[in-house]
């Protein structure tokens, strides 16, 4: 079945450092991919989204492009803030209703 | 109210209590959903209502009994509860336009813990 495979956290960085965050996917359709960021105390949010191969996601500095040759999304920001700190979270959806998360990676950025 | 709003935000219960979790949408949304976030786990989908009615029902053992009223209200009534089923239940909701894909906006969840 389709499944989507993240990075183990917590992820620790100072702040300005840059972030990578490792997502690869299997599914038997073309999906949608997408990363949402769960602060701490509320729900998901979604972070961004790609539609289809080579499309690249973006919002709040953070970027993902979809790589359907290697099937992977991973998430990038270049300078990362303590605000950033949270848990990310990689997913899939080939439409319908059900969507595939990972196990989600905490971030850490220290002042 | 804005977005969706989840009550209790936490909640402890014996194994042999009743409760049950509100989630309300002010989206005007016409789908709403019940995950499960434990720790270390990806989340599980539990339940899907689309237009009031259950869509989706991933193997939910039979303690666990959703329950939507109408499209902006959906309950997850608990009862004989086990330990493992401490976790987070998160709500969701989405306007499901038949094709592709659309964005789901999630509650902050009640954190549950059985004794």
């Amino acid at each position: 079945g389709d499944s989507v495979t993240q990075m183990e956290g917590p992820v620790t960085l100072s702040e300005e450092a840059c972030l990578t965050i490792n997502c690869t996917y299997t599914a038997t359709g073309y999906p949608s991919l997408f990363w949402y960021v769960q602060y701490p105390g509320e729900g998901l949010q979604l972070l961004l989204k790609a539609t289809k191969a080579d499309d690249k996601g973006s919002n709040k500095g953070f970027e993902a492009t979809y790589r359907k040759e290697t099937t992977s999304f991973h998430l990038e920001k270049g300078s990362v803030q303590v605000s950033d700190s949270a848990v990310y979270f990689c997913a899939l959806n080939t439409g319908g209703f059900k969507t595939i998360f990972g196990a989600g990676t905490r971030l850490f950025v220290k002042a | 109210e804005t977005g969706v709003t989840q009550t209790p935000r936490h909640l402890v219960m014996g194994m042999t209590n009743k409760k049950s979790l509100k989630c309300e949408q002010h989206l005007g949304h016409n789908a709403m959903y019940w995950y499960k976030q434990s720790a270390k786990k990806p989340l599980e989908l539990m339940f899907v209502y689309s237009l009031e009615e259950r869509v989706e029902n991933n193997s939910v053992p039979s303690r666990f009994s959703p329950e939507c009223p109408n499209s902006s209200h959906l309950f997850l009534h608990l009862h004989t509860l086990q330990p493992e089923d401490s976790a987070l239940y998160l709500c969701a909701s989405s306007q499901e336009r038949g094709s592709g894909y659309n964005e789901q906006f999630f509650g902050p969840g009640t954190r549950l813990t059985v004794l």
